[in-house]
């Protein structure tokens, strides 16, 4: 079954620092997509990024950049130099089209708290 | 409108009553989904529209959900004879085409008292 584990729970930086959130995932499709949203304390879901399955490259946005590697079904998220604007929970997501119909597997989510 | 739209944004009600929630997606788009949020959890798929069509239902979605699309416009999510364990942030998401890429609304967040 379609599975996404998000082991950190929460995590504490000082500003400036550099931050890793962890995704690792379970899937039997070999055609899917991986997802990271932001939910600010407002509630809304912040759409990040979205990784087709066959696309292995990184990818960079400013203080952002996202390493997958399907060998080890990690998405993983960096933050580097953290401001305390990016104090949220963060989600990661996994495309679900058994049923044929694109869900999304949620993550519990990583709330992260970046202290000035 | 740019975005998908959620009203109300917060509901406070007594157990026992009947709630109704409204999401007006993006206009073009025909795939309109709902999810729910229990505290400290990710979001979970509840419900799926293409066009008015309702095509799938989670086993979560328990006889007293019934969700609708008129139309293939707006969708309203009505609870009956809410529970304490209805509490939660009910999400809505649109999107066009293959249904890969979501945009979600801010969300109704109930709270049963």
């Amino acid at each position: 079954a379609q599975k996404v584990t998000q082991a950190q729970t929460e995590i504490s930086v000082v500003e400036k620092e550099d931050v890793t959130l962890d995704c690792v995932y379970e899937t039997r499709d070999t055609t899917y997509y991986l997802f990271w949203y932001k939910q600010p304390p407002s509630g809304e879901l912040v759409f990040l990024i979205r990784r087709n399955s066959f696309d292995e490259q990184n990818e960079i946005s400013g203080r952002y950049s996202w390493n997958f590697q399907k060998s080890t079904s990690s998405f993983n998220f960096t933050i580097t130099a953290s401001q305390v604007v990016d104090s949220a929970v963060y989600f990661c997501a996994l495309s679900d089209y058994t049923s044929g119909t694109y869900k999304y597997i949620f993550g519990t989510g990583t709330r992260l708290k970046v202290l000035a | 409108d740019t975005g998908v739209s959620q009203d109300p944004r917060h509901k406070i009600t007594k157990r026992g009553q009947n709630v109704t929630f409204r999401c007006d997606p993006i206009s073009e788009h025909n795939r309109l989904y709902w999810y729910r949020q229990t505290l400290g959890q990710g979001p979970e798929f509840l419900t799926y529209f293409q066009n008015e069509a309702q095509l799938e239902k989670s086993r979560l979605l328990s006889d007293r959900f019934s969700a609708e699309r008129p139309k293939g416009s707006f969708s309203t999510l009505e609870i009956q004879r809410t529970e304490q364990g209805d509490s939660a942030m009910y999400l809505c998401a649109s999107s066009l085409g293959g249904g890969e890429d979501y945009t979600f609304g801010s969300g109704t967040r109930l709270t049963v008292v």
